[in-house]
């Protein structure tokens, strides 16, 4: 059963536009969220989190969205760069567990 | 530089042919685990540690060891591999709970 879903396996988008990737959670108790990056042949890099006592997180172009009573948040990339060509993890956690649960991830391409 | 090493990079074996790749991290993390990789299921966790001496399993286990004799080294092990843990393999590290998990740049493993 997942927990973490994004039902999207991928997204395209034209340079300088926004992206929305969407990621959805069944877990009540997680109350921390992540998005991780990845490109070909190298580990997941961070790339912003939100709190479950926040519902929006600021970081540069990207902005993270929560909606606790939809258990839905979203990543917000403003303007897209062909640079963030890659594939976006969502994942989560609860308070007393390390443990990341990850999505299946979107792969996202910016157009030139 | 904060980092977490995996090696090696890339390894091809055959079926039953013991192997271990490492793993080690220079951030004094207690929280360590392993993670794979395959096509449309995004990341699995395999193995994690809260601190030395302290494992458990993950969402995949079947076929795989750790051991955490030390806080920095995380190895997996893989007593007899199989064709099906042909996969890309990631380790991460991460200071405490509600934190970002930093991520190896991954082995990909091959078993013929």
């Amino acid at each position: 059963d997942q927990q973490v879903k994004q039902n999207s396996p991928s997204l395209s988008v034209q340079e300088g536009r926004i992206s929305i990737l969407n990621c959805d959670y069944t877990n009540s108790m997680f109350d921390y969220f992540l998005w991780y990056k990845k490109y070909p042949a190298e580990g997941p890099t961070f790339l912003i989190s939100i709190s479950s006592i926040k519902d929006k997180n600021e970081d540069g172009r990207f902005t993270v969205f929560l909606n606790k009573s939809a258990k839905h948040l979203s990543l917000h990339i403003v303007p897209s760069q062909p640079g963030d060509s890659a594939v976006y993890f969502c994942a989560a956690s609860s308070t007393g567990s390390e443990k990341l649960v990850f999505g299946k991830g979107t792969k996202l391409t910016v157009n030139p | 530089e904060a980092q977490v090493t995996q090696n090696p990079r890339y390894l091809i074996t055959v079926t039953g042919k013991k192997l271990t790749v490492t793993c080690s991290q220079n951030m004094n993390h207690e929280y360590m685990s392993w993670y794979r990789q395959d096509p449309g299921l995004g990341l699995r966790q395999i193995y994690y540690s809260m601190n030395v001496e302290v494992t458990d399993k993950g969402d995949v286990p079947e076929g795989y060891k750790v051991s955490r004799k030390e806080k920095r080294n995380f190895p997996l092990i893989l007593e007899s591999p199989s064709p099906n843990q042909t996969s890309l393999y990631f380790c991460a590290s991460s200071g405490t709970e509600n934190t970002e998990a930093f991520f190896g740049q991954g082995t990909r493993l091959t078993v013929v």
